[in-house]
């Protein structure tokens, strides 16, 4: 299955970190993991990608485990702005360059 | 830089009309992507392109056809609308493969077919 594993939902509370987990058990060596998310009626936008280090930018940060098979993104502090669903992707060869979506993680964030 | 551009925003057909969703990038990627997400989903893949004339099927294309005449446009279209149609579509435009698919997306076509 070329598909990720993501909990469906998950809250949090502003200025706390997050820690958005993706399952992925069927990746190989060369894939890379890809998050992206999507503001309420809005194209997804890319907030994330690594390979098998972990990985940072102004937006997140990005765990992946030792054997690749899961991978965490982390938010720092959570805002408001941060409500959003999260999707983890897979790159899937077979599909070319294409990312193909799953359901996502809807998380949502109090003040 | 526009980024990806698509038109019309909004859009409602009849049973069996039929309509070009347009979709231009000004950032000379040569990959580029029409997605559909239905109401609570997650994106599906209709097409997609590697560069210009060349395009290849993604997970749902049947209804769908595409064409890649220059790097800047990837026009859908929807030949005899059905209900099952209705959806949001996205166009989206990358750069390369592996670690460069940093992917850009516009902001969406919602199609009602009635």
């Amino acid at each position: 299955d070329a598909k990720t594993t993501q909990p469906n939902s998950m809250e949090s509370n502003e200025e706390e970190p997050v820690h958005l987990p993706c399952n992925h058990s069927t990746i190989s060596g060369t894939d890379y993991i890809h998050w992206y998310r999507q503001l309420p009626s809005q194209g997804p936008e890319y907030v994330i990608h690594g390979l098998t280090s972990n990985v940072n930018n102004r937006m997140a940060s990005l765990a992946i485990a030792e054997d690749r098979k899961s991978s965490t993104l982390i938010l720092h502090r959570a805002t408001l702005r941060d409500a959003a669903v999260y999707y983890c992707i897979r790159e899937i060869p077979e599909a070319g360059t294409a990312l193909i979506f799953g359901k996502g993680t809807t998380l949502s964030v109090s003040s | 830089n526009a980024g990806v551009t698509q038109t019309p925003k909004f859009r409602i057909l009849k049973i069996g009309q039929s309509m070009t969703l347009q979709c231009a990038q000004d950032m000379n990627h040569n990959y580029m992507y029409w997605y559909r997400q239905d109401p609570g989903m997650g994106l599906k893949l209709i097409y997609y392109s590697v560069g210009a004339g060349i395009t290849d099927k993604g997970e749902v294309p049947n209804g769908y056809n595409v064409s890649r005449s220059t790097t800047e446009d990837f026009p859908l279209r929807l030949e005899l609308a059905a209900p099952s149609q209705t959806s949001v579509y996205f166009c989206a435009s990358s750069y390369g493969t592996g670690g460069y698919t940093e992917a850009f997306f516009g902001q969406g076509t919602r199609l009602t077919v009635v």
